[in-house]
């Protein structure tokens, strides 16, 4: 099962874009990249998911780089209410989340 | 309700006492995910359920953890004879099918003193 790599942490200006890295250089061709977020005291968030092709929808964008080894998910406006901590995981599609390791995720801090 | 609800939302116990948590999946979802989630860790699978079945428990630490959905929607995870290390919060996610996202409840916020 394919593992991710993010930064520990990161900071980001209050209506900058904030963009968050995400390594998963052993991914298989068929394994979808998602993205969620845990704002404190709460459970995860599903933010977005992806195969191949960039996607966006109403929270952020996520692309992906061409081999499939690295991903960033992308808010193009922080918000003090983003903060939180961002997990991407890697599901294979024929498998549910038992298969899915979150690791420690980005923690994100939007500042005034 | 619209989303996954847990019960209790909090939950101190003495070391040694039985305690069970409760999940409510949103209606009509089949696959149904168990997690714990130690203090500045991500969550780490537990069992997964598709409607009453359990298909995998690899996740359970040990046989102190007992988790049931007989009806395929309700759920209740059981830890027998608390330990302190078994203090986390606990999470439910629930997904339509098995291959598509998951919805997480609050969670539980279990303490073992």
């Amino acid at each position: 099962d394919a593992k991710t790599t993010q930064p520990p942490s990161m900071d980001c200006a209050e209506g900058r874009a904030a963009n968050l890295p995400c390594n998963h250089s052993t991914i298989s061709g068929n394994e979808y990249v998602y993205w969620y977020r845990q704002i404190h005291s709460q459970g995860p968030q599903y933010i977005i998911h992806g195969l191949k092709n960039n996607e966006t929808n109403e929270m952020a964008s996520l692309i992906i780089t061409e081999d499939r080894k690295s991903s960033t998910l992308i808010l193009p406006h922080a918000t003090l209410r983003d903060t939180a901590v961002y997990y991407c995981i890697v599901r294979p599609p024929s498998g549910g989340y038992q298969k899915v390791t979150f690791g420690t995720g980005t923690k994100l801090q939007v500042i005034p | 309700g619209a989303g996954v609800s847990q019960s209790p939302r909090y939950k101190v116990a003495k070391r040694g006492q039985d305690v069970a948590l409760r999940c409510d999946p949103i209606s009509g979802h089949v696959s149904l995910f168990w997690y714990q989630q130690a203090l500045g860790q991500g969550p780490e699978f537990l069992t997964y359920f598709q409607n009453e079945a359990q298909l995998d428990k690899s996740g359970l630490p040990s046989d102190r953890f007992f988790a049931e959905r007989p009806e395929g929607s309700v759920s209740t995870l059981k830890i027998q004879r608390t330990q302190q290390e078994d203090s986390a919060v606990y999470l439910c996610a629930s997904s339509p099918r098995l291959n598509t996202e998951a919805f997480f409840g609050q969670g539980t916020r279990l303490t073992v003193v």
